[in-house]
């Protein structure tokens, strides 16, 4: 399995606040993605990386930035949260080199609930 | 763009019995992949099965099996020997071939396998 690890596992913040969540993966990957979880809604991309500096939008990015600076980090903010972004997030990778099984790997998840 | 639909929110089966999970699939793409991903209360995304489009056979790995009608548009996982261990959210997923790693997964809205002692 990839090492990914996210942080912080859960964080518990107001209305209004930034929030960055970090994922930290040892394994190489080039793509990296953002997920959220939400009952009745399943797994939502939020934005994915391709790479150092490369970084596109998913299907539910509005009020979410990402930066990835580095292979092994990719950061999701909330410049403002709102309870609407009250949510479990996902950080997965993927790497298309090894044998191409083309599964996802994902890390344990970050619970945020905003006030 | 591509539609995962899960048609069981909820199903429960009796421990050592069988059970199947439907999933079905929207796409104009002939190469994908297509999987199952099982989500216990730990919240961990653990990869059950897996299968290619381009294979006509259908992909088993223990328990667990999949029907994979690619006309039909149709990736069922079937358990047999349901274990207390099986009980969990379950998520199909579906990735294209032809967009290297862009896109990532999309989901499902999961079915709640409940399993019965």
């Amino acid at each position: 399995d990839a090492g990914i690890t996210q942080s912080p596992r859960h964080k518990v913040t107001e209305t209004g606040t930034p929030v960055t969540l970090r994922c930290h993966q040892t394994e190489n990957h080039r793509y990296m993605y953002w997920y959220r979880q939400d009952p009745g809604h399943g797994l939502r991309l939020i934005h994915y990386s391709y790479g150092v500096k490369d970084t596109d939008k998913g299907e539910v990015s509005d009020g979410y930035s990402v930066s990835r600076s580095k292979t092994e980090d990719f950061l999701l903010t909330l410049e403002s949260a709102t309870s609407s972004q009250t949510s479990v997030y996902f950080c997965a990778t993927f790497e298309m080199d090894r044998g191409y099984t083309g599964e996802l790997f994902f890390g344990e998840g970050s619970r945020l609930t905003v006030l | 763009a591509q539609t995962v639909t899960q048609s069981q929110p909820e199903m429960s089966v009796q421990e050592a019995e069988t059970v199947t999970l439907s999933c079905t699939y929207d796409t104009s793409e002939s190469d994908y992949y297509l999987f199952w991903y099982k989500q216990p209360p730990s919240r961990q995304m653990i990869l059950v099965i897996r299968q290619e489009a381009y294979k006509q056979q259908n992909a088993t790995e223990n328990r667990f099996s999949v029907n994979f009608q690619k006309a039909a548009k149709s990736f069922s996982l079937k358990i047999s020997d349901s274990q207390l261990g099986d009980a969990a959210m379950y998520f199909c997923a579906y990735r294209s071939a032809n967009r290297g790693g862009a896109d990532g997964l999309t989901f499902g809205k999961g079915t709640h396998l409940i399993i019965q002692p």
